[in-house]
């Protein structure tokens, strides 16, 4: 299997502008995790999917962030409209289990918001 | 208030020497706690996972111990490598919800 795939890998883009960051989850694996990371903050938990329902969005930081898991294979987080705050370092990630298995990230899209 | 604080922040050592990371938490109830690598520009790895009855757990040259009473948590790295160099993220899992800490940047220099 190649891993978790991202993309896009990069993402720049102007304040009010649609951003859609795309996720493959590893086969098999039946929760999909979508993270936020700043210098500030750190790693955030934005939403977790299991068997592509979501179950836990209150990392959800407003209502402009909207994510969609149609198929086992394959997730959206969308920024609609962006703001220059929302640039970050997303990661989605992906497990066997909720918590207590490891779970994979994929490589990053580092998104700039002008 | 459920944190996972670590320490340092940051720490320069000299290829080839040992050092421990600290991760302290207060997260309740607790399930397990993990230990990721963090390359620059790439995703979290797992290093190691612990549960509540687990003390010391190791992965290479990577070992982590955990207290539970203490609420305390060490990454001890041993003969340290320039591929070292990362941050190092303590994650702890409880009640149903994931808490992290902001990390421990690792820089091995020659």
């Amino acid at each position: 299997d190649a891993g978790v795939i991202q993309s896009p890998r990069h993402e720049v883009t102007e304040m009010g502008q649609e951003v859609t960051l795309r996720c493959k989850p590893i086969s098999g694996h039946d929760y999909l995790f979508w993270y936020r990371q700043t210098m500030m903050r750190g790693l955030e938990l934005l939403i977790y999917f299991n068997n592509n329902v979501p179950i836990d969005d209150s990392g959800m930081p407003e209502d402009r962030f909207s994510a969609k898991m149609p198929n086992a294979s394959f997730s959206t987080l969308k920024i609609q409209p962006s703001e220059p705050r929302d640039s970050a370092v997303y990661f989605c990630a992906s497990s066997w289990g909720r918590f207590g298995n490891e779970q994979f990230f994929g490589p990053g899209t580092r998104l700039t918001v002008l | 208030k459920n944190q996972v604080e670590q320490s340092p922040q940051s720490l320069i050592i000299l290829e080839g020497k040992n050092c421990t990371l600290q991760c302290n938490y207060t997260v309740s109830p607790f399930s397990n706690l993990r230990w990721y690598k963090q390359d620059t520009g790439r995703g979290p790895v797992s290093l190691t996972i612990m549960t509540f009855s687990e003390n010391t757990k190791s992965n290479g040259r990577y070992t982590a111990t955990l207290d539970a009473d203490t609420k305390q948590s060490s990454l001890h790295i041993t003969a340290s490598q320039l591929s070292d160099s990362a941050s190092y993220i303590c994650v702890v899992s409880g009640g149903g919800n994931l808490f992290f800490g902001t990390g421990t940047r690792l820089t091995v220099i020659p």
